[in-house]
């Protein structure tokens, strides 16, 4: 089955240190999303790739940074986490962002800053 | 800016009993789209229902099917026969083009609890 692949599923990382979050696809969608989801609140998009366009969110933090070296794999980079930071982070893909298409979601990834 | 408000944080229902999430949204615009996503404990969220707000026509899937006031801007999900897979955090999401690009804005979600 078509689907969306986040490693790993539990990522525990200490506070300062970098961490990198994974995303592969295998639907071939154009275009992969990075939300952040803190508990009891709804998914906040950190940003996404159209192709190999990034588009950053306007309040999305120096501290993310995400890279894309195939249509396949995306990549979440936390520089330096804080433990606000602590949150399920979650990767989605859509064939488009030009039209209202939906997004399909991976499990996502835990993230525990200590 | 966009507001997608779900008032119910936690709810619960009778398995096989018919239970209605309720989600309101904010915005000036007449075209958009409105979706509710399933996320079931610890696995991927999924698409339950879309509406495209220039249908009149309520969607529906299944035992799934939505009640859509534009007037009201209200979206409520109605699940019919809930069966115990349906627990799990239901997310009203809101659309719209934005400088040509379509974003999701997300409610905070409401967690469904279907009972044996």
């Amino acid at each position: 089955d078509a689907m969306v692949i986040q490693n790993p599923r539990y990522q525990v990382t200490q506070f300062g240190k970098p961490v990198t979050l994974s995303c592969s696809q295998t639907l071939n969608h154009n275009v992969m999303y990075w939300y952040q989801q803190k508990s009891s609140q709804a998914p906040k998009l950190l940003f996404h790739y159209y192709d190999k366009d990034f588009n950053n969110e306007a309040d999305t933090p120096d501290n993310f940074q995400s890279r894309r070296p195939n249509t396949s794999f995306c990549f979440l980079d936390i520089r330096s986490p804080g433990l606000g930071d602590a949150a399920m982070y979650l990767c989605a893909t859509s064939s488009s962002t030009t039209y209202a298409e939906t997004q399909y979601f991976g499990p996502g990834t835990r993230l525990l800053v200590l | 800016a966009q507001t997608v408000t779900q008032s119910q944080p936690e709810m619960s229902v009778q398995e096989a009993e018919t239970v209605t999430l309720s989600c309101t949204y904010d915005t000036s615009e007449n075209n958009y789209y409105l979706f509710w996503y399933k996320q079931p404990p610890s696995r991927q969220m999924i698409l339950v229902i879309r509406q495209e707000a220039y249908k009149q026509q309520n969607a529906t899937e299944n035992r799934f099917s939505v009640n859509f006031q534009k007037a009201a801007k209200s979206f409520s999900l109605k699940i019919s026969d809930s069966q115990l897979g349906d627990t799990a955090m239901y997310f009203c999401a809101f659309m719209k083009s934005n400088s040509g690009t379509y974003k999701y804005i997300f409610g905070t979600g409401t967690r469904l609890k279907v009972l044996a």
